[in-house]
């Protein structure tokens, strides 16, 4: 069983629509989690990290249920320029260093204008 | 630009060949990582180290995969009589990985190493 597990897609949606991505991790002692954007042909980078308590950042809203093991991020009114990949990241080490991440396979979003 | 930084970019190679990228991070980023993404899925992780040591190895690491970090600061990743299946993208990344400093959890990721095998 993979440790995170996304629904790849890919997500066609036109500008402006509220569009949101699930996925879920198998190791209940997960500390951490974080979503990262992947544009084409580039190297990932940090959207957000996920807290406990859910979080926002714009029109970027993180959830974190630990309770289902279950991560979302959800986008308002979207952009073209939010055309990317976006990748669910879980850490499992303690601590306030990372070790080994596991990344999702990645969802894919198209925004069409 | 005091990025993550690797090198080649791009590597075409023919089966049974050796090759070796090389990941210059972050100066003052005491970890580093290697990853290796395909296309169509998430990057796999590889191994890590802090500062020169290696912490830890994933099992998809085979023999034939070596990585240093001798001085703490730069890396190397080495693969031995490579095979059509090594065919990927390697990505290195960099973190603090100081539990003294205030960490965001962020890997800075370089831009990557193509490798194609023939």
């Amino acid at each position: 069983r993979k440790e995170v597990e996304q629904d790849p897609g890919p997500f066609n949606v036109p500008e402006g629509a509220t569009v949101a991505f699930n996925c879920t991790y198998s190791n209940s002692a997960s500390q951490s989690f974080f979503w990262y954007r992947q544009d084409c042909r580039k190297e990932p980078k940090l959207l957000m990290s996920v807290y406990s308590s859910g979080n926002e950042d714009g029109r970027f809203t993180a959830q974190l249920n630990r309770a289902s093991q279950y991560i979302s991020l959800l986008i308002r009114d979207s952009k073209l320029s939010d055309s990317a990949t976006y990748l669910c990241v879980v850490n499992n080490d303690r601590g306030s260093t990372l070790g080994r991440l596991y990344f999702g396979r990645g969802t894919q979003l198209t925004v069409w204008p | 630009d005091t990025g993550v930084s690797q090198d080649p970019r791009h590597k075409i190679t023919k089966r049974g060949q050796n090759v070796t990228f090389r990941c210059d991070p972050i100066s003052e980023h005491n970890r580093l990582y290697w990853y290796r993404q395909t296309l169509g899925q998430g990057p796999e992780f590889l191994t890590y180290f802090q500062n020169e040591a290696q912490l830890e190895k994933s099992r998809l690491l085979s023999d034939r995969f070596s990585a240093e970090r001798p001085k703490g600061s730069f890396s190397t990743l080495e693969i031995q009589r490579t095979e059509q299946g090594d065919s990927a993208m390697y990505l290195c990344a960099s973190s603090l990985g100081d539990s003294a400093i205030s960490d965001t959890g962020e890997l800075f990721f370089g831009e990557g190493s193509r490798l194609t095998v023939l």
